[in-house]
């Protein structure tokens, strides 16, 4: 079956726009989650959805990042007025259950550079 | 604060040898994780390793988990070029409130291994 798709797979920005990353988990997944990972880094946890509800967003970095899941399934990761400390891949992984020994699956992730 | 710590960071070494990649973290937690990341690719589940003593095997792959030493070790035996990517392990905090959470990841061990 389909995995975890992201889009777009790289985003340039010039400093101080706003962007939107999308994620479509897998079919049924309850539970959402969106990393930021920097280069050469282990990716770092940034908010969590369980189902339409977001439950967990101590991960984000500043006001300027804004997640949203409206429907219990597609999120999407808006950064506004980007800096260039932004320029990461963001990865969005889904898992089936809500439970916590769930594995996590990932997206191909995002590679958002800010100019 | 949760913190996860591999060692070694980077590694090198010859086709046919054996290896350990360690993993330990700072509280908690009997739910770990093992991941491979080849470059610019997302990261892909290896390992779910869900209580003390638990040990699993997949190829030249073994994980295990000690949760009284908080360690995890990953070892490769026999290795060949294709296990050349960056292995990352991470960690779910127990005190997460209930329902799944984020992962705090280690920063990776980036393992190249040579014909």
């Amino acid at each position: 079956g389909a995995g975890v798709s992201q889009s777009p797979r790289y985003k340039v920005a010039k400093r101080g726009q706003d962007v939107a990353l999308r994620c479509d988990p897998i079919s049924g997944h309850v539970s959402l989650f969106w990393y930021q990972q920097a280069l050469g880094q282990g990716p770092e946890f940034l908010t969590y959805f369980q189902n339409e509800a977001q439950l967990d967003k101590s991960g984000l970095p500043s006001d300027r990042f804004f997640a949203e899941r409206p429907e219990g399934s597609v999120s999407t990761l808006k950064i506004q007025r980007t800096q260039q400390e932004d320029s990461a891949v963001y990865l969005c992984a889904s898992s089936l259950i809500s439970g916590s020994t769930d594995t996590q699956y990932f997206g191909p992730g995002t590679r958002l550079t800010v100019l | 604060e949760l913190k996860v710590e591999q060692n070694p960071l980077f590694l090198s070494m010859q086709e046919g040898k054996n290896y350990t990649i360690y993993c330990n973290y700072s509280t908690t937690s009997d739910r770990l994780y093992w991941y491979r990341q080849d470059p610019g690719k997302s990261l892909e589940s290896l390992f779910v390793l869900l209580s003390n003593g638990a040990v699993k095997q997949e190829g030249r792959l073994m994980a295990s988990l000690d949760t009284k030493a908080r360690l995890s070790t990953l070892h490769i035996t026999a290795a060949v070029h294709d296990l050349s990517a960056t292995y990352f392990c991470a960690v779910e905090a127990l005190d997460s409130g209930g329902g799944a959470d984020g992962l705090t990841f280690g920063k990776g061990t980036h393992l190249i291994i040579q014909p």
